[in-house]
């Protein structure tokens, strides 16, 4: 119950094209979903996160979609860029358990130039 | 210097060897997470500590012993590991709250163990 699921495990798209991410939960308690950007040799960083009281949220080529009733989020990076190349990681925690962050195991992004 | 940062970066040790990773976070804030990361896998929480005590232990073998002295420096203490062990430690620290609090992570220690 714990578990996030996230799909796929490795993308590969062109610039300018748009990349999709996809991460799904169980535990109905979980109320923030966090995305983290990981660079090789660096440690994730927080990238965008939302909370289950608006579906959508965006920041700048970044947007998050949540479905609450399915259960399920994701992550769309429009116009994708070579520099956006990385590994990406949903989230989720529950308040009152916030220090408790359970991770997605990752999807790989390319960008090809 | 800013942020979280960890020490040393790379470490190889055998099975018999004692090493510390040292992880340091010039945020101000007093919670501190110690994560290990392998490859294909999620982020798997070991430890957290708030306000220098440990308030979750994810069942972590006894081979990895954490210490908190203050709520700015925290350390993974390993000794008898196993090849199995091998993979990035990450740090992290957040500012205590009600829920949703940014989790900031250092660079890593990339351990082999042989």
């Amino acid at each position: 119950q714990q578990q996030v699921k996230q799909s796929p495990q490795s993308l590969i798209v062109q610039k300018g094209g748009i990349s999709i991410i996809n991460c799904a939960y169980e535990n109905t308690a979980f109320d923030y979903f966090p995305w983290y950007q990981q660079f090789p040799g660096k440690g994730p960083a927080l990238l965008i996160a939302i909370r289950p009281d608006v579906s959508e949220k965006k920041e700048g080529r970044f947007t998050i979609s949540f479905n609450k009733s399915a259960k399920q989020f994701s992550l769309h990076i429009m116009d994708s860029q070579p520099g956006d190349s990385a590994t990406y990681f949903c989230a989720a925690s529950a308040t009152g358990s916030a220090r408790q962050l359970t991770f997605g195991s990752g999807t790989q992004l390319t960008v090809l130039p | 210097e800013t942020g979280v940062t960890q020490t040393p970066r790379h470490l190889v040790m055998g099975m018999t060897n004692k090493k510390s990773l040292k992880c340091e976070q010039h945020l101000g804030h007093n919670a501190m997470y110690w994560y290990k990361q392998s490859a294909k896998k999620p982020l798997e929480l070991m430890f957290v500590y708030n306000f220098k005590e440990q308030t979750e232990n994810n069942s972590v073998p006894s081979r990895f012993s954490p210490e908190c002295p203050n709520s700015s420096h925290l350390f993974l203490h390993l000794h008898t590991l196993q090849p199995e062990d091998s993979a990035l430690y990450l740090c992290a620290s957040s500012q205590d709250g009600q829920g949703g609090e940014t989790q900031y992570f250092g660079p890593g220690t990339r351990l082999l163990v042989l």
